[in-house]
């Protein structure tokens, strides 16, 4: 059971665009920066998104990330088939004094 | 540029022990705190705990207070991570991750290879 949530699977058609929702507490999302990461099928994860919404050198603008109260968004724009791969938001929790993840979400481009 | 290199893959036994070393370069290895990170297969992240590559003090998670222990090696620039009591559930990929503090803000810019442990009689 993750503390941080989010849909188990989102899927899309090239060129499409989907968002990816993550639901927090006062804790965690409500007090501190929001990050997102990509995991390709059998790689490490990859940062995408940090402190929010701002995107790492590499990162194509097709990806952004917001922030409101205690929730949080990923949405990929302009969607290709290379973007298939699993999801995962991340914040750290003052009760936990760590970092929590969610769950993850798959992303299939079909 | 920044790399984070673990060691190779482990079988070990119910009950037994397990080190795992994340060797890095690229960036000064006492600036960054180095967090682990695991990932039970076909799940999601689990956060285990960090260390101060400079002062060598360490923080885990509650769950894994009384069988890990997470060292350093500053003249090699190398983190280590061990957890005793292994059980089957402790399967899993492991990550080592630097990462960044900006003004109480945390995030992971940098992650290892991973380094999958089974735990199996």
């Amino acid at each position: 059971q993750s503390v941080l949530t989010q849909p188990p699977s989102a899927s899309g058609t090239p060129g499409q665009r989907v968002t990816i929702s993550c639901s927090g507490s006062r804790s965690n999302i409500g007090s501190n920066i929001v990050n997102w990461f990509q995991q390709l099928p059998g790689t490490a994860p990859k940062l995408l998104i940090y402190r929010d919404n701002q995107r790492p050198s590499g990162v194509p603008d097709r990806f952004s990330g917001s922030k409101s109260g205690t929730s949080a968004s990923l949405a990929i724009s302009g969607l290709r088939s290379e973007d298939e791969a699993d999801y995962y938001c991340a914040a750290w929790d003052d009760s936990l004094t760590g970092p929590v993840f969610g769950g993850g979400t798959k992303l299939t481009v079909v | 540029q920044v790399q984070l290199v673990q060691s190779g893959a482990e079988v070990q036994k119910p009950g037994a022990s397990v080190r795992v070393s994340c060797k890095t370069s690229g960036y000064t290895f006492s600036d960054y705190y180095i967090h682990w990170v695991r990932q039970a297969p076909g799940q999601g992240l689990e956060w285990m705990g960090w260390i101060n590559p400079k002062s060598g003090r360490a923080f885990f998670a509650q769950r894994f207070q009384d069988r890990v222990t997470m060292t350093r090696d500053t003249s090699i620039n190398t983190a280590y991570m061990e957890l005793s009591r292994l059980k089957s559930a402790d399967t899993a990929v492991y990550y080592c991750v630097r990462a960044v503090v900006v003004v109480g803000a945390t995030w992971f810019d940098s992650w290892g290879q991973g380094t999958l442990v089974t735990v199996s009689s």
